[in-house]
């Protein structure tokens, strides 16, 4: 069965740094996706970055970067100029290819910026 | 325009009694969800139906029962409700791209039994 993990459940970035939020996960597909989903106070899952398994190339989106290790099963987020809107809950995800696959979460990561 | 909207946003209930969740999706995918999310916010599979089918059907007790009338709803009906069911329940969805788009969430369901 896959699993997510997130080790660490708090994380504190002061306004304008960068902060690395980590994720490992388990499987034995070689063909998935893995994304980063955020969901601050109001509750709302807001999709961040998604990472095809099969690309080696890390994707990008705006301030947000990730770190995919493949061989290591690693997929680590990177916010830089970190913003106060930035303040909320992550889920890493995983889901296998495939039409019918799930969309399996980690235990999340609170992400605190001090102003 | 609401993507996935569900209804309604805050329930409050006593043990016993049995309620329903509605989602409803206008993005025209085929695959909807149901997650609950608990006191420590983890975010659990229960069932997923794509164009009406039954596909997924986790470890949840036969008490919580997915109707899909079409593959625009996807409702959640709930009996006898235990304080154990208290939880924030999303509705998703999600279009066929052979995994590569994730999930459009509702806002969520906080259920809150009493």
């Amino acid at each position: 069965a896959q699993t997510v993990t997130q080790s660490q459940p708090e994380m504190s970035v002061q306004e304008a740094e960068t902060v690395t939020l980590s994720c490992t996960y388990d499987t034995s597909e070689s063909d998935y996706y893995l994304f980063w989903y955020k969901q601050p106070p109001s509750r709302q899952m807001i999709l961040v970055i998604r990472q095809e398994a099969y690309k080696q190339q890390n994707a990008t989106e705006n301030r947000f970067s990730v770190n995919f290790q493949k061989a290591a099963k690693s997929f680590s987020l990177k916010i830089s100029d970190s913003q106060l809107g930035d303040a909320a809950m992550y889920f890493c995800a995983y889901r296998r290819a495939g039409n019918t696959g799930k969309l399996i979460f980690g235990q999340g990561t609170t992400l605190q910026v001090k102003p | 325009d609401t993507a996935v909207s569900q209804t309604p946003k805050y329930l409050v209930t006593q043990m016993g009694n049995d309620k329903s969740i509605k989602c409803e999706q206008n993005l025209g995918h085929d695959t909807m969800y149901w997650y609950k999310q608990d006191s420590k916010k983890f975010l659990k599979i229960m069932f997923s139906y794509n164009n009406k089918e039954l596909i997924i059907n986790e470890t949840v007790p036969n008490r919580f029962s997915p109707k899909s009338p079409d593959k625009a709803h996807l409702n959640l009906h709930i009996n006898s409700l235990e304080l154990g069911d208290s939880a924030v329940y999303f509705c998703a969805s999600s279009q066929e791209g052979g995994g590569y788009y994730g999930y459009t969430f509702g806002s969520g369901t906080r259920l809150t039994v009493v």
